[in-house]
């Protein structure tokens, strides 16, 4: 069974740094590439970036809103993704949801994510 | 970066209905659109990818439909647990971006 668990979340003030780690397990990990997306409460889905696998050299993408403050990584050794997050602001305040791209290049297992506050 | 807008942002339906969902992309996508099911307090869950192929494991009462610009969801029969928000999503080009949603109340 495929499972992906987030945690790292919490109450951060704005300037400040956090790192959320996703554990994954039931399937190849190094295989695939993978995603972060989040969700600001009451709102809609917003995807964050992408990791690429080993095969294609673990290259990164970002959404313009994160690009320069976040961070994409990934350890397969671990079965495990991380997202740096520096700079933080107000509006990154969201669940964020790391999540295994498959090879149609949707989204097709989500972890319940975990919620990053960023509040003086 | 390539808009993606669902209609209507919400809806009320009867047990039994048919309803359709629409999603439509600022430009051409081909065929490289998802959907998605969320249910409050739960994390997305795939139903179709490539605009028409159902997911594993997914009720083949949902069906996917388009190519391009212009794309719809389809729930032959709704039943109480189809209560949930849908999102599409285009995986054609970098940014990845979902539309904003579509909230189907029973």
């Amino acid at each position: 069974e495929v499972q992906l668990v987030e945690s790292g979340g919490g109450l951060v003030q704005p300037g400040g740094s956090l790192r959320l780690s996703c554990a994954a397990s039931g399937f190849t990990f190094s295989d695939h590439y993978m995603d972060w997306v989040r969700q600001a409460p009451g709102k809609g889905l917003e995807w964050v970036g992408r990791i690429r696998n080993k095969a294609n050299s673990y290259t990164t993408k970002y959404a313009a809103s994160v690009q320069g403050r976040f961070s994409i990584s990934r350890d397969d050794s671990k079965n495990s993704l991380y997202l740096q997050m520096n700079s933080l602001e107000t509006d990154d305040t969201a669940v964020y949801h790391c999540a295994r791209v498959s090879g149609n290049y949707v989204l097709d297992f989500w972890g319940q994510g975990t919620l990053v506050t960023v509040s003086s | 970066d390539i808009q993606m807008t669902q209609s209507p942002s919400s809806l009320s339906a009867s047990v039994g209905d048919r309803v359709t969902i629409t999603c439509r992309a600022s430009q051409g996508i081909g065929n490289n659109l998802g959907w998605y099911q969320q249910k409050p307090g739960k994390a997305p869950k795939s139903l179709i990818y490539a605009a028409s192929s159902l997911q594993s494991g997914v009720s083949s009462k949902f069906s996917g439909s388009g190519s391009g610009t212009d794309f719809t969801l389809t729930i032959s029969s709704l039943q109480p647990e189809d209560s949930a928000t849908y999102y599409c999503q285009q995986y054609n080009s970098y940014p990845v971006t979902f539309g904003g949603g579509t909230k189907v109340e029973i």
